[in-house]
């Protein structure tokens, strides 16, 4: 069946250093993943997305990576700030509408 | 949250009673999404529906649950005779169409306890 999963459950950073946070899919037939932050008590927020037939997407801050070689996805925050600790989902879509969440990295923005 | 509306925020039932979550989408959204959170883990998808209709419940449990979403009004989530398994945090998301980016905004959940 399908599964997402996380190489780190918790990742540590220094203020302003750049984050890399990894996700591993087993799915070859995905073809559109998003990353999600859920701060404590929230419900999750979008951060970005992207297609099976891109590489890399950017956004403010964060970039996606994905290798479809060896099925593996990697959300990157530049200059890591204390409001991006939260914990972050790689989220595959799956069959029909639903998406596949793996379990989650926790982010801790030290000072 | 892009305005997708969740209550109650927090629910205590005891076991065997019926809970009953409501979801209101982002204005305008047609498609509603509920999925399941357990303490320390990811999101596990319950059931997908557009107005009027459930296009796919294949992630939730065959006895107790149901959804729906109505013509007029939230969506709602009903779990009959909960029991103890079914604490968790309920989150609802909205999404406008099937569109090419498939963006789901999430309420800020309801988080269930059965006592």
């Amino acid at each position: 069946g399908e599964s997402v999963g996380l190489h780190l459950p918790t990742l540590s950073v220094q203020e302003g250093d750049n984050s890399i946070i990894n996700c591993a899919y087993s799915n070859s037939a995905s073809d559109y993943f998003i990353w999600y932050k859920q701060e404590s008590g929230k419900g999750p927020q979008f951060i970005i997305d992207i297609r099976s037939n891109m590489d890399k997407r950017q956004g403010q801050r964060v970039t996606v990576l994905l290798n479809k070689t060896v099925k593996h996805l990697s959300l990157q925050i530049a200059a890591t700030q204390p409001g991006d600790s939260a914990v972050y989902f790689c989220a595959e879509k799956g069959y029909g509408q639903n998406f596949v969440f793996g379990p989650g990295t926790r982010l801790s923005v030290l000072p | 949250n892009a305005g997708v509306m969740q209550n109650p925020r927090h629910l205590v039932r005891r076991r065997g009673q019926e809970a009953r979550l409501r979801c209101s989408p982002v204005k305008g959204h047609s498609h509603v999404y509920w999925y399941r959170q357990l303490p320390e883990e990811g999101l596990k998808f319950m059931v997908y529906l557009q107005k009027e209709n459930i296009i796919d419940e294949s992630g939730m449990p065959k006895e107790r649950f149901s959804a729906e979403f109505p013509k007029e009004g939230p969506s709602i989530l009903r779990i009959q005779q909960v029991v103890r398994g079914d604490s968790a945090a309920y989150f609802c998301a909205s999404s406008q169409s099937e569109s090419y980016s498939y963006e789901q905004y999430f309420g800020p959940g309801t988080r269930l306890t059965v006592t």
